[in-house]
């Protein structure tokens, strides 16, 4: 298994561009979580779903961040506009609900000019 | 606010030597509690997991333990070596594991030749 599989590793971008982060979770997990990595803040969960359908959004700071997962093998999480304190490693994960851990993708290390 | 908390951000310890990471939760809905250890440029990996049933759970060098009166648990490592140089993150979640998982800020563990 490849594991979860993130795209692009790096991303460097220009503050008011649009930013797609992609991810293909571990086939036959139903369950997908996208996070953030800060130095503030640590690990922050933005949004998940299960079986493909948004769950919690709670953590989606604001309307400029949106996420899709259109099939069971695809999400993306896009920035519109971005702006410099986007700038972060946005981490996939995925797993079965309700079997504990997640495995994680190496992450997208975002940089937001 | 912060439901879990590792309030050391660093640790350094010789090798051979015990590591002891501690991590404290406030969200008494929290019934399973999970350990993630994370190298540079990678994404987490799942290290140990304890449900709330327990008190000690073991796999080779690692051990966690669960005091639930003090909404309190560690990781020992024993003994520690140079490869264990991470940053290591707990991770609560309620319901068995269905829920979310809500992570901490992280501890640097590094281990000295």
């Amino acid at each position: 298994d490849a594991g979860v599989i993130q795209s692009p590793r790096h991303e460097v971008t220009e503050m008011g561009q649009e930013v797609t982060l992609r991810c293909k979770p571990i086939s036959g997990h139903n369950s997908l979580f996208w996070y953030r990595q800060t130095m503030m803040r640590g690990l922050e969960l933005l949004i998940y779903f299960n079986n493909n359908v948004p769950i919690d959004d709670s953590g989606m700071p604001e309307d400029r961040f949106s996420a899709k997962m259109p099939n069971a093998s695809f999400s993306t999480l896009k920035i519109q506009p971005s702006e410099p304190r986007d700038s972060a490693v946005y981490f996939c994960a995925s797993n079965i609900r309700g079997q504990g851990g997640y495995t994680f993708g190496s992450g997208t290390r975002l940089t937001v000019v | 606010d912060q439901q879990v908390k590792q309030n050391s951000p660093s640790l350094s310890v010789q090798e051979g030597r015990i590591s002891i990471l501690n991590c404290d939760y406030t969200n008494s809905m929290f019934d399973y509690f999970l350990w993630y250890k994370k190298y540079p440029a990678e994404g987490p990996t799942f290290l140990i997991s304890i449900s709330s049933i327990k008190d000690k759970n073991e796999d080779g060098r690692f051990t966690v333990f669960l005091n639930k009166s003090a909404k309190h648990l560690s990781l020992h490592i024993v003994p520690s070596q140079p490869g264990d140089s991470a940053v290591y993150f707990c991770a609560a979640s309620a319901q068995g594991g269905s829920e979310k998982l809500v992570f901490g800020k992280g501890t640097k563990l590094t281990v000295n030749p």
